[in-house]
């Protein structure tokens, strides 16, 4: 079954502290891969996405995120975190061909001041 | 997102009850989900449409059902609420093209709570 599991399900860091959250996906073929955030009492909004090309993913924010197909992973990571990334991160994937994105469980992330 | 929005808000019902949730989007996208958020399961998705009378069951369709008679509204009705379905309910729109899927925007949720 297809599935999206991401390692850590709390993160507490301190405010310029390095970030990596790890996300692996068991999608067979081709795939869209995408990080959300969703900030205390908000909805999700996308950070990133990664469809083709460069493996190495830009999004808002300062965050990015790196794409290793034979791993079948696709990393979060922020050199040097603020408080307000205090939020809850959602990695996702997407088969091409299909209808719909499969979310995994979620990192809460707290960042102390 | 002004695109998307949910009503309502926050409800609360009682057991047995059907209860309809409603999501409108301004944004003429193709596709509509309705996912549900709890804690420990992230967003599991419940139903989804790709235009409108075409919908389809997600992971946890049971005790729901769907219908879109028009492209911009998309309803997910309780047919009988349960407290299993006391949860955070998200709609989300997404315009496809030909990769399928560019990210989705989310509509504001809607805390439903059966008592």
């Amino acid at each position: 079954a297809q599935s999206v599991s991401q390692h850590n399900h709390h993160v507490i860091l301190s405010e310029a502290a390095s970030l990596e959250l790890g996300c692996n996906y068991s999608y067979g073929g081709t795939v869209n891969l995408f990080w959300y955030v969703q900030y205390p009492g908000q909805h999700l909004q996308l950070l990133l996405k990664y469809f083709s090309g460069d493996p190495l993913v830009k999004g808002i924010k300062g965050f990015e995120a790196e794409f290793i197909k034979s791993k079948f992973s696709f990393n979060l990571r922020k050199p040097s975190v603020q408080w307000s990334d205090t939020a809850e991160y959602f990695c996702a994937a997407y088969s091409t061909g299909g209808f719909k994105t499969i979310f995994g469980a979620g990192t809460r992330l707290f960042v102390k001041a | 997102d002004a695109g998307i929005t949910q009503s309502p808000r926050h409800k609360v019902t009682e057991t047995g009850t059907p209860v309809t949730l409603r999501c409108h989007q301004t944004e003429n996208h193709r596709y509509m989900y309705w996912y549900r958020q709890d804690p420990g399961h992230g967003l599991r998705l419940i139903h989804y449409s790709y235009g409108v009378k075409d919908t389809d069951k997600g992971e946890v369709s049971d005790g729901y059902s769907v219908s879109r008679s028009k492209t911009e509204d998309f309803l997910l009705t309780l047919e009988s609420a349960t407290s299993s379905q006391t949860s955070v309910y998200f709609c989300a729109i997404s315009d496809g093209g030909t990769r399928g899927n560019y990210g989705y925007t989310f509509g504001s949720g809607t805390r439903l709570t059966v008592v």
